[in-house]
């Protein structure tokens, strides 16, 4: 398996730009997660997903970001403003239903000029 | 976890020493708990983990540790390497299963060959 696939890996915008950021989890696992990453604030829960349903998105810093898994091989994060505080490196991670062992992706590292 | 900060705590190590990193964890109710390792530029993996029925456990070079009674888990690294360099992350369970895993702010392994 090639493990949890994030895309793009490093991405560069303006602020008031659209973002989205993709995952695709290991096959087999029912749950999703995606965390951010700050030197300030460390690993952050942001959302995750059970069998394709959001769990949990109490993490979601505000409305102008959101996150959807139409499936069960797919999910996105969208910030729509982006604004510069929302530069971080940003996870998706997979695991089994029991949300235990989580399977982390490689990152995409967001910087919002 | 730990309490967030603007930096990692540090642990430097020569080469062929044991290192021990700790954790405090903040929920009594947790009952599982798990050791990441991040190098620069990826993210987060599993190293091992542990449940709460058990105080220690054992792996390939590695050994975890629980004190539940003052809510504390240390990661011992035997005869440190080079390529153990990198921040490591405690993280604890939801017994309620309503959030996901919780990580600490993390710490710093050096290596000095």
């Amino acid at each position: 398996d090639a493990g949890v696939i994030q895309s793009p890996r490093h991405e560069v915008t303006e602020m008031g730009q659209e973002v989205t950021l993709r995952c695709k989890p290991i096959s087999g696992h029912n749950s999703l997660f995606w965390y951010r990453q700050t030197m300030m604030r460390g690993l952050e829960l942001l959302i995750y997903f059970n069998n394709n349903v959001p769990i949990d998105d109490s993490g979601m810093p505000e409305d102008r970001f959101s996150a959807k898994m139409p499936n069960a091989s797919f999910s996105t994060l969208k910030i729509q403003p982006s604004e510069p505080r929302d530069s971080a490196v940003y996870f998706c991670a997979s695991s089994f239903s029991n949300g235990e062992k989580l399977f982390f992706g490689s990152g995409t590292q967001l910087s919002v000029l | 976890g730990e309490s967030v900060g603007l930096h990692l705590p540090t642990l430097s190590v020569q080469e062929g020493d044991n290192s021990i990193i700790n954790c405090a964890y903040s929920n009594s109710a947790s009952d599982y708990f798990i050791w990441y390792k991040q190098e620069s530029g990826k993210g987060p993996q599993f190293i091992i983990d542990i449940r709460s029925n058990m105080d220690k456990r054992q792996g390939q070079r590695v050994t975890v540790l629980l004190n539940k009674t003052v809510k504390h888990l240390s990661l011992q690294i035997a005869a440190t390497q080079p390529g153990d360099s990198a921040v490591y992350f405690c993280a604890e369970n939801d017994p309620t299963g309503r959030r996901a895993l919780t990580f600490g702010s993390g710490t710093r392994l050096q290596v000095q060959p």
